[in-house]
């Protein structure tokens, strides 16, 4: 079965550096999310991509926060200064668009950021 | 702005019986979707089931079946004979049908399946 892939899968980093998230979602899929969990707390949406741009971000999606599509297959979330707060698990989603259960997002396993 | 609440932090249930887990969502709206997710100790978010706000049949997976109250806005799910494999995070999230369809969730309920 098709799953989506995130790299890596725990990243460290000093605070004010830059790191890039990496997601591979479904090949079919057309539309891409990122979602940010704090540890211990519920998961919150941070930005939805389609057709090669952001179709929607939510408050915590600031300017430090950027999306690409760099290929047609992987899906980075880029952070460009990190603070302290940026530590969570963060998760790719993607689901199809038109046809099927095109309402279901599908997850990827997540990446861990600690940033120190 | 959509909310989905779960009031109960954690449940606990012996295995081979049966647990509800309960969610609640507010919204003004009459087209959506809802899911529950399950997220064990691995923290990978695993889909359980989903129904569709216009389907008033409510929604079944083998062992997992929701009760639907669209008019009460609540969405529980009903998790029978219960395995120690049961044991996580369950997450409530809604869905607006159109647009960017973001997944809004609730705090979660873990949930511990005793031998």
């Amino acid at each position: 079965e098709p799953e989506v892939t995130q790299t890596p899968s725990h990243q460290v980093t000093q605070m004010g550096q830059e790191v890039i998230l990496r997601c591979v979602p479904i090949s079919n899929h057309l539309y891409f999310y990122w979602y940010r969990q704090i540890l211990g707390q519920k998961v919150e949406f941070l930005v939805s991509f389609y057709n090669n741009e952001i179709s929607e971000k939510s408050e915590i999606f600031d300017d430090q926060f950027s999306v690409e599509r760099p290929d047609g297959s992987n899906f980075t979330l880029k952070i460009r200064s990190t603070k302290l707060e940026d530590s969570a698990m963060y998760f790719c989603a993607s689901r199809e668009l038109g046809g099927g259960n095109t309402d279901t997002q599908y997850f990827g396993p997540g990446t861990r950021l600690t940033v120190l | 702005a959509q909310t989905v609440t779960q009031s109960q932090p954690e449940m606990s249930v012996q295995e081979a019986e049966t647990v509800t887990l309960s969610c609640t969502y507010d919204t003004s709206e009459s087209d959506y979707y809802l899911f529950w997710y399950k997220q064990p100790p691995s923290r990978q978010m695993i889909l359980v089931i989903r129904q569709e706000a216009y389907k008033q049949q409510n929604a079944t997976e083998n062992r997992f079946s929701v009760n639907f109250q669209k008019a009460a806005k609540s969405f529980s799910l009903k998790i029978s004979d219960s395995q120690l494999g049961d044991a996580a995070m369950y997450f409530c999230a809604y869905c607006l049908r159109g647009g960017s369809e973001k997944l809004v969730f609730g705090k979660g309920t873990k949930l511990t399946v005793n031998p």
